[in-house]
């Protein structure tokens, strides 16, 4: 089983479509990241939740909205995709929220291709 | 500039030779984590680091942060070309418990066979 799935693996689409990234963990955490790896393979933060709760939000524009029904899943929706928006988003999660020692674990990444 | 800096950003290696990476941060380092990437697949944790001075192995690989808690190095003994991938350090930067990893920006290692 896998133990943190991102549904789709692969996403192309136009520029000015909205989108959503889903997310789902077994692992039984309370937190859960989206991360956005760039072209250059710099992984920065996005958001995080840790038990439905929004606790970290990285400067990223508007368009981008999380959404957690429940503690095991995490989606993002992305509304009037830019062509800077192609990158590959990374979701992870961890059993609690901050401290040493506090492993994240991720998806394989969903590879976002907006022409 | 980056918290967190690599080096070196790429590396060819040999089969069988032996190589380091280096991961350095002018603040002080609260949990260091080294994960491996491979095309196409997410980030495998491979070792986390806390305490100054720390060194964990496993099979072939050894992670070691030294005593300030600014810099940390992998090593990799007798390279294989299952080793090939891009090795990321992340780190808790600055405080003790913000949760927020910052991460280096990868350095991809080839094995040639």
């Amino acid at each position: 089983d896998t133990a943190v799935s991102q549904t789709p693996k692969y996403l192309v689409t136009q520029m000015g479509n909205d989108k959503s990234i889903k997310c789902e963990q077994n692992l039984g955490h309370d937190t859960m990241y989206w991360y956005k790896q760039d072209s250059k393979k710099f992984l920065k933060i996005m958001f995080s939740y840790n038990n439905k709760e929004l606790i970290i939000n990285e400067t990223v524009p508007n368009r981008f909205s999380p959404k957690s029904p429940d503690k095991a899943h995490l989606n993002l929706h992305i509304n009037s995709l830019e062509l800077g928006d192609s990158a590959v988003y990374f979701c992870a999660s961890s059993p609690t929220w901050g401290g040493v020692g506090n492993i994240q674990y991720f998806g394989a990444g969903t590879r976002l291709s907006v022409l | 500039s980056q918290e967190l800096e690599q080096s070196p950003q790429s590396l060819i290696v040999q089969e069988g030779k032996n190589l380091t990476i280096n991961c350095t941060s002018s603040k002080t380092l609260y949990g260091l984590y080294w994960y491996k990437q491979k095309y196409g697949e997410g980030l495998i944790f491979l070792m986390m680091l806390q305490k100054g001075g720390e060194e964990k192995s496993h099979e072939k690989i050894t992670a070691k942060l030294d005593e300030k808690k600014q810099q940390s190095s992998l090593h990799i003994t007798a390279s294989q070309p299952s080793h090939a991938g891009i090795y990321l350090c992340g780190a808790d930067v600055g405080s003790s418990n913000t949760g927020k990893l910052i991460f280096g920006q990868g350095t991809t290692l080839q094995v040639k066979p």
